[in-house]
């Protein structure tokens, strides 16, 4: 059974950069099928995307946050990264990283297993 | 530009039923959703695809009370016999030129 799980520093200081790891378990990273991504829910809101990468180094970043975020991978790992720079008060929020399949007969990429979370605040 | 809108709230009494709508923008009534579900202080779960022809595909180990449906820009996720652990945030998701698209989410109160 696919296995996600979000870690890394639970506190960033304002302007600094915010890291986080997501390890795969329980399945390939490498897989031809998925591509991978990070989700954030702030306090009191919805769920934003924040971007996706493919095992090959592909990516898909939200043109609200793409000036801030890199998202890598590594495969021998089986595990993929998150930085997002210049942090404010705003960036406050559980980081969720999952598994983005793709249904060809419809075109949707839609998230089918997720990690369980990890709460990042932003605060000096 | 593709949105997706959901109600804030909902609510329901036990045992009920009660049927959540996400609607696409002007445009896009063709595009295929997902559902997710977020229990209180708990990750999100994927429930199922839902297609513009009301077709569904539910995720791993989803129970028959769930189920999805369609009609025009509308997509519908149904639960029945409702439960308390069925109170929670669900959201609806899409897939854009190279973004994912999420609607804001309705929060189900299970009375």
């Amino acid at each position: 059974q696919l296995q996600l799980q979000e870690s890394g520093p639970g506190l960033v200081k304002p302007s600094e950069t915010l890291s986080l790891t997501c390890t795969v378990s329980g399945g390939s990273i490498s897989s031809s099928s998925y591509y991978w991504g990070w989700i954030r829910r702030p306090p009191g809101k919805g769920l934003e995307w924040i971007g996706s990468i493919y095992y090959g180094g592909s990516t898909y970043y939200n043109p609200s946050l793409k000036s801030r975020v890199t998202i890598s991978v590594d495969t021998s790992k089986n595990q993929f990264s998150l930085k997002l720079s210049s942090v404010t008060a705003a960036d406050t929020a559980v980081y969720y990283c999952a598994r983005l399949a793709w249904d060809f007969a419809v075109s949707l990429r839609y998230f089918n297993s997720w990690g369980q979370g990890t709460l990042v605040t932003v605060s000096s | 530009q593709l949105v997706l809108t959901q109600s804030p709230s909902a609510s329901a009494s036990l045992g009920a039923s009660v049927k959540l709508t996400c609607t696409l923008s002007s445009g896009h009534s063709s595009y295929a959703i997902a559902w997710h579900q977020q229990q209180p202080e708990k990750g999100p779960r994927y429930l199922m695809k839902v297609n513009s022809d009301g077709s569904h595909s539910k995720g791993d180990g989803i129970l028959d009370r769930f189920s999805g449906s369609s009609s025009g820009a509308e997509r519908y996720l149904t639960i029945s016999s409702l439960q308390s652990e069925d109170e929670a945030d669900y959201y609806c998701q899409t897939w854009g030129t190279g973004i994912v698209i999420f609607g804001g989410g309705t929060k189900l109160t299970v009375l």
